[in-house]
């Protein structure tokens, strides 16, 4: 079956541009949770969406904001973009929340 | 600071040696999972470990749980170079995510 899909696959804005990212969930798959990878700080969890609920919410800013939407696809949206943002955001998969979760390719933001 | 703790930060063995990284973690957990990322590519995932389990293998992986220490191990044996990847481990924390540590990198050399 398709794997999870992200799109773009690169992006680059300026700040205080916004940005919209874009899942699509493996078939079957009603939890999806992105994250932001950066040198940094790492592997840092946004939130995580169960049949269009967002259900839990990491330590961002609310200029990150996200939806589900009744097929299960995502979108991820920053408002008001910083040079800070410039991250590769991962969007993953889950038939729950805590189980195995199945990675898209993700999307490299460049904010200049 | 994270639930899952990776050691060591880094990591170069040369080819067919073995490696292994640990991982400790702070509050009980149900399972903890090990995932491999290529650079610059997404996470994927290589075994999942149960709390009731304390040690699982996955061909040429070994992954060991000791929940009294809260800490778990990965080995790579008879590493490749296509091994090379950073590894990381997540942890089901409280809620409904995954959090996973700061991750091994893992430089196998030819």
């Amino acid at each position: 079956k398709a794997g999870v899909t992200q799109t773009p696959r690169y992006l680059i804005k300026t700040r205080g541009q916004q940005v919209t990212l874009s899942c699509s969930p493996i078939s079957g798959h009603r939890s999806v949770s992105w994250y932001q990878q950066t040198p940094g700080q790492g592997l840092q969890f946004l939130f995580e969406y169960f049949s269009e609920t967002q259900r839990n919410k990491g330590n961002f800013p609310g200029r990150f904001s996200g939806r589900q939407f009744s097929n299960s696809r995502s979108e991820m949206n920053v408002s008001t973009l910083e040079l800070g943002d410039s991250a590769l955001y991962l969007c993953a998969s889950s038939l729950a929340a805590k189980n195995i979760q199945y990675f898209g390719a993700g999307t490299r933001l460049s904010v200049l | 600071s994270q639930q899952g703790e990776e050691d060591p930060q880094a990591l170069s063995i040369q080819e067919g040696e073995n490696a292994t990284m640990n991982c400790s973690y702070k509050t009980s957990i149900n399972n903890l999972q090990w995932y491999r990322q290529n650079s610059g590519r997404g996470l994927v995932h290589l075994i999942l470990i149960r709390s009731n389990e304390r040690e699982k293998h996955s061909g040429r992986l070994r992954v060991t749980l000791d929940t009294s220490k809260k800490s778990s191990s990965l080995l790579i044996t008879a590493s490749r170079a296509a091994d090379t990847a950073s590894y990381f481990c997540a942890t089901d924390a409280a809620g409904n995510k995954l959090t996973f540590g700061g991750g091994t990198r893992v430089l196998v050399k030819p």
